[in-house]
C-alpha cells in the first residue's frame, strides 16, 4: 500500500521563527491534507492540496503531485501553533481512506 | 455551519462490555469515515460509509461494526471490549468521500479498564 512520510519527527522552535514540514508519499494520490491536532486531540483541517499552492494566514502549503511531496510552511510561530501536524493521503478507489503519516510534533516555546 | 459533532466525549468502559459511538456529519455530508487513534500504531482506518452502505473497511477484527442512517448519522460499535480498544475514536466527513476534503470531530476517548 501507499506509504506516507512525515519529517522532521520532532520540532522545537523559538517563538517567531519560521518552519518547513515535509511529507513524502510512494504513489499517486487525488487528495492530501495537513491537519493540526491539538492537545485536546481534535485535528483540525489545515489545507486539502492535492497539487499546487495555497496560503492561510501565517501558514502555506505546496504539493508537487509529479514528485510526491508536500510542504508546510509556518511563518512567525506562535506557542499556540504548537501540536502535532499531520499529513493525509487518499488515492484511487481507497474512498474514506485517509492515510496518514506518523505527524510532526511541534513546540514553540515563548 | 455546524461541524461535525461527536459524542460522548468521554467512555469509561469495563472489559467485556460493548459501546456505541456516536457521529453526526456536516449537513450536506454524505461519506462518513471512522479512524483508531492510538500512541503506538497513530491513525488507523476503521470503515467508511455512503448513502447507508459500508464502502471501505480497514484492517480490524469483526468486533467493530458500523452503520449510517438515511440522515448520514453514523455510529460504531465495539463489542467484547479489551484493553487494547482504549483509544481516541475520531470520525470524519466529506461530500462525497473523494476528491473532497474531510472534516473531523473533535472525538470520543474510550477507556477500557
Amino acid at each position: 500500500g501507499i506509504q506516507v512520510e512525515q519529517s522532521p519527527p520532532d520540532l522545537i522552535l523559538q517563538e517567531g521563527a519560521n518552519s518547513t514540514l515535509r511529507c513524502n508519499f510512494s504513489d499517486s494520490v487525488n487528495n492530501l491534507q495537513w491537519f493540526h491536532q491539538n492537545p485536546w486531540g481534535q485535528l483540525i483541517n489545515l489545507f486539502y492540496i492535492p497539487s499546487g499552492t495555497k496560503q492561510n494566514g501565517r501558514l502555506s502549503a505546496t504539493t508537487v503531485a509529479t514528485e510526491r511531496y508536500s510542504l508546510l510552511y509556518i511563518s512567525s510561530s506562535q506557542t499556540t501553533d504548537s501540536g502535532v501536524y499531520f499529513c493525509a493521503v487518499n488515492y484511487g478507489g481507497s474512498q474514506g481512506n485517509l492515510i496518514f503519516g506518523k505527524g510532526t510534533k511541534l513546540s514553540v516555546k515563548p | 455551519k455546524a461541524g461535525v459533532t461527536q459524542t460522548p466525549r468521554y467512555l469509561i468502559k469495563t472489559r467485556g462490555q460493548q459501546v456505541t459511538l456516536s457521529c453526526s456529519p456536516i449537513s450536506g455530508h454524505r461519506s462518513v469515515s471512522w479512524y483508531q487513534q492510538t500512541p503506538g500504531q497513530g491513525l488507523q482506518f476503521l470503515f467508511e460509509y455512503f448513502s447507508e452502505t459500508q464502502r471501505n473497511k480497514g484492517n480490524f477484527p469483526g468486533r467493530f461494526s458500523g452503520r449510517q442512517f438515511s440522515n448520514s448519522r453514523s455510529e460504531m460499535n465495539v463489542s467484547t471490549l479489551e484493553l487494547g480498544d482504549s483509544a481516541l475514536y475520531l470520525c470524519a466527513s466529506s461530500l462525497s468521500g473523494t476528491g473532497h476534503g474531510y472534516t473531523f470531530g473533535s472525538g470520543t476517548r474510550l477507556t477500557v479498564v
